[in-house]
């Protein structure tokens, strides 16, 4: 059975960096384009980031306020997704999910708390 | 960017009976075989229950439909069930980075 599971949530001071994983299992990652979706109370689910499978090697993207603070990559040997979050914001504060790109698996989700 | 804008936001239904959610995109989509619907309950996950505008996924039961084309589109429910509460979400996945639905909250009346 195909499943994600995330980690790497937690509190931060705006400013700060996390990076958060998602292991995958009972599927090849780099066969997934996959993304990162982020969900708040207040805008509900956002787009994060975006890696195309093994075939799209040079496919990344982001969507604009993330973009030159968030790296998206993928560790083939691990089968791990992962988001590098660095300069974050308080506005980055959500439940961040991995996410097959056409929504059909998503993890549990991790918790971001980005303040002072 | 496709904008996806959803209505109603808040949706009480009696139990048994129908529901529909309806979800306009800013573009039309030519290829509209982006169009997902993904349900949240309280306290988990979204999961998808559509994709391709009408195609259920595995698991999903079939009092759950889509329908739509061009600019509108629709997720019904043909007899609303307890489990059923929850959050709906459209979006279109085949435009990047297209917005989610601002979602629709199904409670029981």
């Amino acid at each position: 059975e195909a499943r994600l599971v995330e980690s790497g949530g937690g509190l931060v001071k705006p400013g700060g960096s996390l990076r958060l994983s998602c292991a995958a299992s009972g599927f090849s990652l780099n066969d997934a384009w996959m993304t990162w979706v982020r969900q708040t109370p207040g805008k509900g689910l956002e787009w994060v980031a975006l890696i195309g499978s093994k075939s799209y090697p040079g496919r990344i993207d982001y969507i604009a306020p993330v973009k030159g603070r968030f790296t998206i990559s993928r560790d083939d040997s691990e089968n791990t997704l992962y988001l590098q979050m660095n300069s974050l914001k308080t506005e980055d504060t959500a439940v961040y999910y991995c996410t097959t790109s056409g929504l059909g698996l998503w993890g549990q989700g991790t918790l971001v708390t980005v303040s002072s | 960017d496709v904008v996806m804008t959803q209505s109603p936001l808040s949706l009480p239904v009696t139990l048994g009976q129908p529901a529909s959610i309806s979800c306009r995109s800013s573009q039309t989509l030519v290829h509209s075989d982006g169009v997902t619907w993904v349900q949240q309950r309280p306290g988990q996950s979204p999961r998808r229950l559509i994709s391709k505008v009408s195609n259920r996924d595995s698991g999903v039961p079939d009092r759950f439909s889509g329908s739509g084309s061009g600019t509108y589109f629709t997720l019904k429910i043909s007899r609303v069930e307890a489990e059923d509460v929850g959050v709906y979400y459209c979006v279109d996945i085949a435009n990047w980075p297209s917005t989610f639905g601002q979602g629709t909250k199904v409670e029981i009346k």
